[in-house]
């Protein structure tokens, strides 16, 4: 059983331009939360996603931000117009049952904005 | 709003040594508390959650003790050996709000051999 998996592993993109991180959930899981790691801070929760839906999403910036889980495919956090504070590292879990239950987390994708 | 705290923010000590990290949160009210390990440039890797109706869980050389009275948690480390040295995390999932998990910023911990 294959755990979280998240691509890009590492992400450069030059402000102004768009970056999209994908996470595909352990089998099984239909639960999905963003978290966000900024430099020399700790875990921060972005949003909470169950197949299609997004349940809440009260730690994610209001505007650039954005995020989906659709029915088939994994998860995508999206960026629109990065800055350079939007450079961290950018963590995705998955669980079988809600928030509740244990939370397995990916590798992360570090995003460097230029 | 649901806070943790890690104490010490960083610690290096002797391998061989029996070592404890702590975590505090202020609301009582958590299902379950999880601690984390995280190695530099990797993700997070799930030690052991104490659910919160236990006071205990143990992992081989690992040991969690959970106080939802007084808000704390601590991690035993048991012989401690270079293989140890990574950041450790604490996290409660939420009682009420986001329903993201709540994390400590974490305990370095360095074994020196």
């Amino acid at each position: 059983n294959a755990g979280v998996m998240q691509n890009p592993r590492h992400l450069v993109r030059r402000r102004g331009q768009e970056a999209r991180l994908r996470c595909s959930p352990m089998k099984g899981h239909s639960h999905v939360y963003w978290y966000r790691q900024l430099p020399e801070e700790g875990l921060k929760f972005m949003v909470y996603l169950q197949k299609e839906n997004i349940i809440d999403e009260s730690g994610m910036p209001k505007e650039r931000f954005s995020a989906e889980f659709p029915k088939e495919g994994p998860s995508i956090l999206r960026i629109q117009q990065v800055v350079r504070g939007d450079s961290a590292a950018y963590f995705c879990a998955s669980s079988r049952t809600g928030p509740q239950g244990t939370q397995y987390f990916g590798p992360g994708t570090r995003l460097l904005v230029l | 709003k649901q806070e943790v705290t890690q104490i010490p923010a960083a610690l290096s000590v002797p391998e061989g040594e029996n070592l404890v990290l702590n975590c505090s949160f202020t609301d009582s009210a958590i299902y379950n508390l999880q601690w984390f390990r995280q190695d530099p440039g990797k993700g997070l890797t799930s030690l052991l959650l104490i659910q919160s109706s236990q006071r205990e869980q143990t992992s081989g050389r690992l040991n969690a003790s959970l106080d939802k009275s007084s808000g704390r948690s601590t991690l035993y480390i048991a012989a401690s050996q270079p293989g140890d040295s990574a950041t450790y995390l604490c996290a409660v999932p939420p009682g009420g709000g986001a329903d993201g998990l709540t994390f400590g910023k974490g305990t370095h911990l360095i074994i020196q051999p």
